[in-house]
């Protein structure tokens, strides 16, 4: 079955490092892959999305990602955290043949210590 | 300014009652989907639609009906609503790739629906 894996519940990051947040699907055809964000009580937020080409895509608000097709992998970057980067963020994949579903992780509420 | 729509925000209702949550979006995007969000679940779709009167379902349809009559509404309705859809709900369109597939979705700002 297609799926959406984000292996990391919680992630908590200080100030300044860097960070990794994981995401793994699970799909015949390579799907079309995003990142968003939710905050507190909003709605949801478009960081950035890969559909084909070079496999490191840069989003808004510093935020990278890399495709790796051997790996199923699509997973969220960025070097320096800020304390207004915590929040809940989701991976999500979109079909592009067949069923036209639209499929996203469990999410990974990252949070930020000063 | 483009967005999606959602009403109401906010709704506390009793089991059995049948209640209908309007979308509405002024991008001219074909494809269109309502998701709930549950704690520990993520978001999960429950229904949608690659153009007017095109629908299928999601991951989680049962108890949720949809309509596609008019390209920009595509209203969420719970005919016999029970205490298990309580949930957040949310509303979101993208375009639609000609060749199958849909963009990043633009999000409408979420519905709190209760169920007593």
């Amino acid at each position: 079955a297609q799926s959406v894996t984000q292996p990391d519940i919680h992630i908590t990051v200080s100030e300044g490092a860097s960070l990794e947040l994981r995401c793994n699907y699970s799909y015949g055809a390579t799907p079309y892959l995003f990142w968003y964000v939710q905050s507190p009580g909003q709605g949801l937020q478009l960081l950035l999305k890969y559909f084909s080409g070079d496999t490191l895509v840069q989003g808004i608000k510093g935020f990278e990602a890399e495709f790796k097709r051997s790996q199923s992998s699509f997973n969220l970057r960025k070097p320096s955290v800020h304390w207004s980067d915590a929040a809940e963020y989701f991976c999500a994949a979109s079909t592009t043949s067949g069923t036209y579903k639209y499929i996203f992780g469990t999410g990974t509420r990252l949070k930020v210590l000063a | 300014e483009a967005q999606v729509t959602q009403n109401p925000r906010y709704l506390i209702t009793v089991t059995g009652k049948k209640l209908t949550v309007t979308c509405s979006q002024n991008m001219n995007h074909e494809y269109m989907s309502w998701y709930r969000q549950d704690p520990g679940l993520g978001l999960r779709q429950i229904y949608y639609s690659m153009n007017v009167e095109v629908t299928d379902k999601g991951d989680v349809p049962e108890g949720y009906k949809v309509s596609r009559k008019e390209k920009r509404n595509f209203p969420l309705i719970l005919e016999s609503p029970s205490p298990n859809q309580t949930s957040l709900y949310f509303c979101a369109s993208s375009l639609w790739r000609t060749s199958g597939g849909s963009y990043e979705q633009y999000f409408g700002p979420g519905t709190r629906l209760t169920v007593t």
